[in-house]
């Protein structure tokens, strides 16, 4: 069964700390992987994505792995701001279909405290 | 400017209501997609469509229908709203890159739902 499981669930920490989130997939056969961040109310926005190849991608303050060998990832935040409090959900795409069918995490709900 | 919308942003509604959710964007894109997401937990897909008069079943089944006669909107319908369709539904599109990896799908706003 292809499933993304994310930890923590929750996360809180202080304005300028650094914090790394994990997500562990069983998606098969594997195309990409998207970290979205989804404010409170919103729609989520991309923020990485990585393909079988690539095993790091880097967008400003938020730096993303892939092992796809473990098949897993991380997503690490410098230097953390207060607008940085979202949710941060993994997401991976199958290649088996035209669909290219998406596998959502459950999400990990950071909080940035001044 | 290129984006995708959604009205309304937020709806308080009776049961045995009928609503349209409404889903637009102006980024040309073929493939359009309506997700439900309950606080803390996944998207889950209820309908997609490829391109004009495609319309598809998602993961989720759902009560509500779509339809897609023009290519930039995709309204989603309840005949007749109850309790259990209290959620939020966020409306996604993407190009149509067969067999292309980097097959981004760029979500609306979202529309809180709240059946009474």
């Amino acid at each position: 069964k292809n499933q993304v499981e994310q930890s923590p669930q929750s996360l809180i920490i202080l304005e300028g700390k650094n914090c790394t989130l994990q997500c562990n997939y069983t998606v098969s056969p594997f195309s990409n992987l998207r970290w979205y961040k989804q404010d409170t109310g919103r729609g989520p926005v991309s923020l990485t994505i990585m393909t079988f190849s690539e095993n790091t991608k880097s967008n400003g303050r938020y730096t993303a792995t892939l092992d796809a060998d473990t098949k897993q990832s991380s997503l690490h935040i410098t230097a953390s701001q207060l607008s940085d409090s979202a949710s941060y959900i993994c997401v991976v795409s199958d290649r088996g279909s035209t669909l290219g069918r998406l596998y959502f995490g459950r999400g990990t709900q950071l909080t940035v405290w001044p | 400017e290129a984006d995708i919308y959604q009205t309304p942003r937020y709806l308080v509604i009776g049961t045995g209501k009928k609503i349209t959710l409404e889903c637009s964007q102006t980024m040309g894109h073929d493939k359009m997609y309506w997700y439900q997401q309950d606080p803390g937990m996944e998207l889950h897909l209820i309908h997609y469509s490829y391109g004009v008069n495609s319309t598809e079943k998602g993961d989720l089944s759902s009560e509500s229908t779509v339809s897609r006669i023009r290519t930039e909107h995709f309204p989603l319908t309840l005949e007749s709203a109850r309790p259990s369709h209290t959620s939020q539904y966020l409306c996604a599109s993407s190009e149509r890159a067969l067999g292309g990896p980097y097959n981004e799908q760029f979500f609306g706003p979202g529309t809180r739902l709240t059946v009474l």
